[in-house]
């Protein structure tokens, strides 16, 4: 099984600021890397697949980088909308899909 | 527009059963692989299970044997039956469509919670 590990737990982060997440595969998932918003009583929704193509309708403030053990999602310039959970799935070997434990995204 | 309906959470007791459903509407049911990722509460999100175009399937070992499940292509509907339920699958289980092969959860539904308490 791939374990994927996101940190930090929680970052604080003042509008207008930049945002860095970062996520962890324990071997090699090339550029299968997905990364998920997730707000208050909401389902996830997809922020960026194959580890930097942006979803459909997602800002371009939203980035993501990174192949093989180690990407990182970037947030250019926080919104006040942007403040939740992101997580990031590998899709590279499976079963099991696996997710990371998230990062939340608060108000600094 | 792609939607996703899921139906059939609850209150139940350890040991019993359950069905969940999703109606999906908006795309082509038959052409995407379908899954269920539940989120227990204040927790993260885990994969439960797939079901490809061809309805082969694959489940998490902590489900494997007590959870089925299926597809109806003709009704686009997505099942599963849940049995010998215990307090860790206490979650909110979320349905989610995926293009066969390495390709993301592109649409979700609302999800629907169940409890598992005696």
């Amino acid at each position: 099984e791939i374990v994927m590990t996101q940190s930090p737990a929680t970052l604080s982060v003042s509008p207008g600021e930049r945002a860095s997440l970062s996520c962890r595969a324990s071997q090699s998932i090339s550029t299968n890397l997905v990364w998920y918003q997730q707000k208050p009583g909401q389902a996830p929704r997809l922020l960026i697949y194959g580890a930097s193509t942006r979803a459909t309708g997602v800002p371009a403030r939203f980035s993501g980088s990174g192949s093989g053990t180690e990407f990182t999602l970037t947030i250019s310039s926080l919104q006040s909308e942007d403040f939740a959970v992101y997580y990031c799935q590998q899709n590279d070997k499976w079963p099991p899909l696996t997710f990371g434990g998230g990062t939340k995204v608060e108000l600094k | 527009e792609a939607r996703l309906l899921e139906s059939g959470g609850g209150l139940l007791q350890p040991g019993g059963s359950l069905r969940l459903s999703c109606a999906a509407s908006g795309f082509t049911f038959s052409s995407y692989a379908m899954a269920w990722v539940r989120q227990a509460p204040g927790r993260g999100l885990e994969w439960v299970s797939t079901v490809g175009t061809s309805a082969d399937t694959e489940y998490a070992d902590s489900v494997r044997g007590r959870f089925t499940i299926s597809r109806d292509n003709y009704n686009n509907i997505l099942y599963v039956e849940m049995n010998s339920l215990g307090a860790e699958d206490t979650a909110i289980y979320y349905c989610a469509r995926k293009l066969p092969g390495h390709n993301p959860f592109d649409c979700w539904g609302q999800g629907t919670l169940v409890t598992v308490s005696s």
